[in-house]
């Protein structure tokens, strides 16, 4: 059973350009998160998706971020109009449940914005 | 706002030795739950422990066990016969209980450095 998956893992993107983060949870979940790391912290919450649904995007920058998780296909995390403070590893989760089961966590994708 | 910390920003063990990874955390819930993280340089975040904090006996896997002080709002990992294979950084981590789905906070990570 293959674990979450994200691709790109590493992504080089100059200031004004557009980021897209792809994430497949594991099979059977349908619940997807994505965490940001910055240098030297720990992961902090962006976005819950659930399919076609935002759950909770409280975490997320007002402005250039978006999430969705459609019907079919990966979670994707768009980054509009990149700036070099969006340089960071981007991590996706997902669960099978909806209470506080494990969440299995991908490998990463890091940006860096040049 | 519910804050972790974790104040040990690197922590150095030997092989076959014990050693205890500190987490404090603040909160106003009475429901909650407790994590901890292992982050090896691969960067993928692996559950290592979780606790329930309506569940008073300390939780166990393995060689990792956990010492829960509710009233202190502390939540240290202990690591016995350490392996050269536990060095990475580690990360505690809070999440409200009736939220329903893992909005996790946190700490900034402990460092374990393990020598033969």
């Amino acid at each position: 059973n293959a674990g979450v998956m994200q691709n790109p893992r590493h992504l080089v993107r100059r200031r004004g350009q557009e980021a897209r983060l792809r994430c497949s949870p594991m099979k059977g979940h349908s619940h997807v998160y994505w965490y940001r790391q910055l240098p030297e912290e720990g992961l902090k919450f962006m976005v819950y998706l659930q399919k076609e649904n935002i759950i909770d995007e409280s975490g997320m920058p007002k402005e250039r971020f978006s999430a969705e998780f459609p019907k079919e296909g990966p979670s994707i995390l768009r980054i509009q109009q990149v700036v070099r403070g969006d340089s960071a590893a981007y991590f996706c989760a997902s669960s099978e449940a909806f209470d506080t089961g494990e969440l299995f966590f991908g490998e990463g994708s890091r940006l860096t914005v040049l | 706002a519910q804050t972790v910390t974790q104040s040990q920003p690197e922590m150095s063990v030997q092989e076959a030795e014990t050693v205890t990874l500190s987490c404090t955390y603040d909160t106003s819930e009475s429901d909650y739950y407790l994590f901890w993280y292992k982050q090896p340089p691969s960067r993928q975040m692996i559950l290592v422990i979780r606790q329930e904090a309506y569940k008073q006996q300390n939780a166990t896997e393995n060689r990792f066990s956990v010492n829960f002080q509710k009233a202190a709002k502390s939540f240290s990992l202990k690591i016995s016969d350490s392996q050269l294979g536990d060095a990475a950084m580690y990360f505690c981590a809070w999440t409200r209980g009736s939220t329903g789905f893992q909005k996790l906070v946190f700490g900034t990570g402990t460092r374990l450095l393990v020598s033969p």
